[in-house]
C-alpha cells in the first residue's frame, strides 16, 4: 500500500523567510513524487515533479529516498505563495497503477 | 478554452435523493478521474477510467456509479445520497495511465442535508 503524510496542516511564514512543506512517503516500489498546488479560488495544479530536477516559482523539492521525504522549499517565501499545498505519489506499477495518492494537504499562508 | 468542467458547481440536496455530477474534458485525453475531498482537504482518489474502461476503482461504496459514454466524459452518479457524502468532487484527466500530470476540474461541492 501506499501512502504519503504531510505533518503539517497549517504553515505560516512571513514574506521573505525561508519555508519547507515536509512530505513523507511510504511505498515498496520505486515512487513518482509530485506537489501539487491549489491557489485561492483556481483549480488544483501540478507544481512539480521529482524526475524534472527543476524549480518552479522558485520552489524545488528533492527525492531523499533514505528517508522516504519529498519535501517543498524555497528560500524566500512571497506572499502570491499562500495556497494549499499537497504531495502526492504515483504508483508506478501492479494493480495501482497511474494511481495518485495524495497527502493530508498543507496551508500555507505568507505574511506581508 | 476550460480544459475540464463539471457540472454543477454546486449541489445542495436532501438525504435519499439520487444525484449526477458530470464531467468533461477537451484536453483529448484518454484517462479520466474521480476524487472525493473531504471536510478536512483531504484528497482521495474514486474511480479512473482509461479508454472508457473502468480501471481504478477504490472502496467506494455501490451507491457510487461512475458512467463514461465516451473518452471525453466521465460522470458520477450517487443514489440514495447520505449525510458522509457532503465534500468536494473532483474530476481529472490524463493523457494515459502513465501521464505524469493530471488536469483537475474546479470542483462540485455538495452539500447533502
Amino acid at each position: 500500500a501506499q501512502r504519503v503524510t504531510q505533518p503539517e496542516k497549517l504553515l505560516s511564514v512571513f514574506k521573505g523567510a525561508p519555508v519547507e512543506l515536509k512530505c513523507n512517503y511510504s511505498y515498496s516500489g520505486s515512487p513518482e513524487l509530485f506537489w501539487y498546488v491549489q491557489y485561492s479560488r483556481q483549480r488544483l495544479q501540478l507544481l512539480l515533479r521529482h524526475i524534472s530536477r527543476e524549480s518552479i516559482k522558485g520552489f524545488t523539492a528533492d527525492l531523499n529516498k533514505g528517508e522516504t521525504s519529498f519535501h517543498l522549499k524555497k528560500p524566500f517565501a512571497q506572499e502570491e505563495d499562500s495556497a494549499m499545498y499537497y504531495c502526492a505519489l504515483k504508483a508506478a506499477g501492479g494493480t495501482s497503477y497511474g494511481k495518485l495518492t495524495f497527502g493530508q494537504g498543507t496551508i500555507l499562508t505568507v505574511h506581508p | 478554452d476550460t480544459a475540464v468542467s463539471q457540472t454543477p458547481k454546486y449541489l445542495v440536496t436532501q438525504m435519499g435523493n439520487d444525484k449526477s455530477i458530470k464531467c468533461e474534458q477537451n484536453l483529448g485525453h484518454d484517462t479520466m478521474y474521480w476524487y472525493k475531498q473531504d471536510s478536512k482537504k483531504f484528497l482521495k482518489i474514486m474511480f479512473s477510467y482509461n479508454n472508457k474502461e473502468l480501471i481504478i476503482n477504490e472502496t467506494v461504496p455501490n451507491r457510487f456509479s461512475p458512467k463514461s459514454p465516451d473518452k471525453a466524459h466521465l460522470n458520477l452518479h450517487i443514489n440514495s445520497l447520505e449525510l458522509g457524502d457532503s465534500a468536494v468532487y473532483f474530476c481529472a484527466s490524463s493523457q494515459g495511465l502513465s501521464s505524469y500530470e493530471q488536469y483537475f476540474g474546479p470542483g462540485t461541492r455538495l452539500t447533502v442535508t
